[in-house]
């Protein structure tokens, strides 16, 4: 079935470093594909969304580009804030069949970034 | 912000008893979903609407029914609450271009 694989966290980084989040996917079809932030005791905000292969979406600094050829869609900053600790999901979303475009997401990833 | 609002925001009760949370847009949107948060599991889709009394069963349905009698109103039924249907409850609404907003959530405690 369709799925999306985060990698595990919680992941700590300190004040501007690089940040990686890996998430690939598996779906039948071309989906969409999106990143959502949770902060704490918060819902879920959209971060940046890709609609079709090699699509790079984009937001406050944050990236990702959707490849096709690797089921991909890995987050990236280039230098991270205290702020942007939060947990990180991955998501897409598919039309075919009965899917009606539901969201399936990865496990969730959390970000600490110490100052 | 996506004009989404849930209510309770908390509430506890016990085992056995049911409990209705109440999601409601001001976007007008056609589709609109309950999710469930838990550790380790990500957000799981409990049931969707796609329309007025349009609705149907997502991954973990089992103990849950929905109802849809205005476009604005998607509610959530737990009909006998147990212990394991703790959890943080969102609420979203999608828009035109495929893009699902969230609602502010409402953690329930089952005792």
């Amino acid at each position: 079935g369709d799925s999306v694989t985060q990698m595990e966290g919680p992941v700590t980084l300190s004040e501007e470093a690089f940040l990686t989040i890996n998430c690939t996917y598996t779906a039948t079809g071309y989906p969409s594909l999106f990143w959502y932030v949770q902060y704490p005791g918060e819902g879920l905000q959209l971060l940046l969304k890709a609609t079709k292969a090699d699509d790079k979406g984009s937001n406050k600094g944050f990236e990702a580009t959707y490849r096709k050829e690797t089921t991909s869609f890995h987050l990236e900053k280039g230098s991270v804030q205290v702020s942007d600790s939060a947990v990180y999901f991955c998501a897409l979303s598919l039309f075919y069949g009965g899917s009606q475009g539901n969201l399936i997401f990865g496990k969730g990833t959390k970000l600490s970034v110490k100052p | 912000d996506a004009g989404i609002t849930q209510s309770p925001r908390h509430k506890v009760t016990e085992t056995g008893t049911p409990v209705t949370l109440r999601c409601h847009q001001t976007e007008n949107h056609r589709y609109m979903y309950w999710y469930r948060q838990d550790p380790g599991h990500g957000l799981r889709l409990i049931h969707y609407s796609y329309g007025v009394k349009d609705t149907d069963k997502g991954e973990v349905s089992d103990g849950y029914s929905v109802s849809r009698s205005k476009t604005e109103d998607f509610l959530l039924t737990l009909e006998s609450a147990t212990s394991s249907q703790t959890s943080v409850y969102f609420c979203a609404i999608r828009d035109r271009v495929e893009t699902q907003y969230f609602g502010p959530g409402t953690r329930l405690l089952v005792l």
